[in-house]
């Protein structure tokens, strides 16, 4: 059972345009939820968080929305950028130190 | 910067093989933790550690075990490699003060002929 789901293999967005990753959980007891950035051949780097007792939580031109009802969170990169390009992950956890559950990722890709 | 570097980039094994990965970080986390990555399955995590000499199984450990004899160093072990072991493995690791980000290192892509 996936507990972490990401609907979207892959998305194109132009530069400059906003882009909204969208990533859904089945697990009430995750309280930690994070996003990676992964480029090919190297290994993925933390970009933004958020805990499960907040709804938004905003670092430079990423932003990440939670909806705990709808078990449903969502990060917006504004404006897009032609390094933006790369496979995006969302993760979660039930608190402790316990390894992170991924969702299967989405491919972002920027046009010129 | 948490630096975390693993021992080989690219490796190639035969079947059969004993094979070992090796994680080295230098921030003193306590946490380590083994994934593995593959095509439309994301990250799957294999192991973790919590501390020196102790380990947890994580979601796929079948095929595999590790190894913590020090804290800067968690190592994963194919006891006997097979094909379906063909991946990228990502080492990671964690520690207090930073959340529940991990830090991963480049990754090893192994091949298993």
């Amino acid at each position: 059972d996936q507990q972490v789901k990401q609907n979207s293999p892959s998305l194109s967005v132009q530069e400059g345009r906003i882009s909204i990753l969208n990533c859904d959980y089945t697990n009430s007891m995750f309280d930690y939820f994070l996003w990676y950035k992964k480029y090919p051949a190297e290994g993925p780097t933390f970009l933004i968080s958020i805990s499960s007792i907040k709804d938004k939580n905003e670092d430079g031109r990423f932003t990440v929305f939670l909806n705990k009802s709808a078990k449903h969170l969502s990060l917006h990169i504004v404006p897009s950028q032609p390094g933006d390009s790369a496979v995006y992950f969302c993760a979660a956890i039930v608190g402790g130190a316990d390894g992170l559950t991924f969702g299967k990722g989405t491919h972002l890709i920027i046009q010129p | 910067d948490v630096k975390v570097t693993q021992s080989s980039r690219y490796l190639v094994k035969r079947t059969g093989e004993k094979v070992f990965l090796e994680c080295v970080q230098d921030m003193d986390h306590e946490n380590m933790f083994w994934y593995r990555q593959d095509p439309g399955l994301g990250l799957r995590l294999i192991y973790f550690s919590y501390d020196v000499k102790m380990k947890e199984k994580g979601d796929i450990p079948e095929g595999y075990s590790v190894s913590r004899e020090k804290k800067e160093r968690f190592s994963l072990i194919l006891e006997s490699a097979s094909t379906n072991q063909t991946s990228m493995y990502l080492c990671a690791s964690s520690g207090p003060g930073q959340g529940y980000e991990q830090y991963f290192g480049p990754g090893t892509r192994l091949t298993v002929t």
